[in-house]
C-alpha cells in the first residue's frame, strides 16, 4: 500500500527557517516523482513543485522559485519542503504528493495527511 | 502559465441531483492531462478523474468526465450525502502543473 507519512504541525515566528518531511513507503520512492501543495486557510490548492526523488530533478512554479527549497533523500525514502526564513503569508497546510504513474505527467494519486505551519509572531 | 477557470463557484443542489462542474483553460490543453480531485473539510484532496475521462480506483461510477481543448466536464450523475464537497480541476501537461479555484458542491 502506497502511504505519504508527513511531518507534524509546526508553530514558527517569522523569519525562523523550517523544513517540512514527507516520506515514502509501499512503493520504490525512486522511480516516482512528489509534489508539494500548498492551501492557504480558506483557499484553494495551488501547485508548488516537484522532484523525482532517483535523479533529483526538481521544478518550481514561477511564483514559488526561490521562496522554497524542494529536496529529497533517497536512502531514507523521503522528501523535503525548506523555507530559509519564514512569512507570515506561508501560513498554510502543505501537502505532499505522489504521482499516479512514473511521469510528471500525471496527476496526484497519492496523498500525505497535510502539514500545518503557522507562522506568526 | 495554463489558467484554469472553474464555474460555478458554488452549486446548491438537493441529494439525487445532477451536478455538472466547468473547467475552462486559457490555452488549449490536451484531454489526456486533466484531472478532478474532490476535497473535504479536514482531509486531503482525493483524485477522482485523470486523462480528462477516466476514473481513478475505487471511483464510484455516477462521477465521470469529459472534454477536450480548453473546456472539461466533472458530472455527478445522481448526488449521494457524501458527494457535497469540494472540487478541483488541475491540469498537468505544462512543466508546472496548475489547479483551477475549485467548486463548491453544497446541499440546497
Amino acid at each position: 500500500e502506497v502511504q505519504l507519512e508527513q511531518s507534524r504541525a509546526e508553530v514558527k515566528k517569522p523569519g525562523e527557517s523550517l523544513t517540512i518531511s514527507c516520506k515514502g513507503s509501499g512503493y520504490r520512492f525512486t522511480n516516482y516523482w512528489i509534489g508539494w501543495v500548498r492551501q492557504m486557510p480558506g483557499k484553494g490548492l495551488e501547485w508548488m513543485g516537484i522532484i523525482h526523488p532517483g535523479h533529483s530533478e526538481t521544478r518550481y512554479r514561477p511564483s514559488f522559485q526561490g521562496q522554497v527549497t524542494i529536496s529529497a533523500d533517497k536512502s531514507i525514502n523521503t522528501a523535503y519542503l525548506q523555507w530559509s526564513s519564514l512569512k507570515a503569508s506561508d501560513t498554510a497546510i502543505y501537502y505532499c504528493a505522489r504521482h499516479l504513474t512514473t511521469s510528471s505527467w500525471s496527476p496526484f494519486a497519492y496523498w500525505g495527511q497535510g502539514t500545518l505551519l503557522t507562522v506568526s509572531s | 502559465e495554463i489558467v484554469l477557470a472553474q464555474s460555478p463557484g458554488t452549486l446548491s443542489l438537493s441529494p439525487g441531483e445532477r451536478a455538472t462542474l466547468s473547467c475552462r483553460a486559457s490555452q488549449s490543453v490536451s484531454s489526456s492531462h486533466v484531472a478532478w480531485y474532490q476535497q473535504k473539510p479536514g482531509q486531503a484532496p482525493r483524485l477522482l478523474i485523470y486523462g480528462a475521462s477516466s476514473r481513478a480506483t475505487d471511483i464510484p461510477d455516477r462521477f465521470s468526465g469529459s472534454g477536450s481543448g480548453t473546456d472539461f466536464t466533472l458530472t455527478i450523475s445522481r448526488l449521494e450525502p457524501e458527494d457535497f464537497a469540494m472540487y478541483y480541476c488541475q491540469q498537468y501537461v505544462s512543466s508546472t502543473g496548475t489547479f483551477g479555484q475549485g467548486t463548491k458542491v453544497e446541499i440546497k
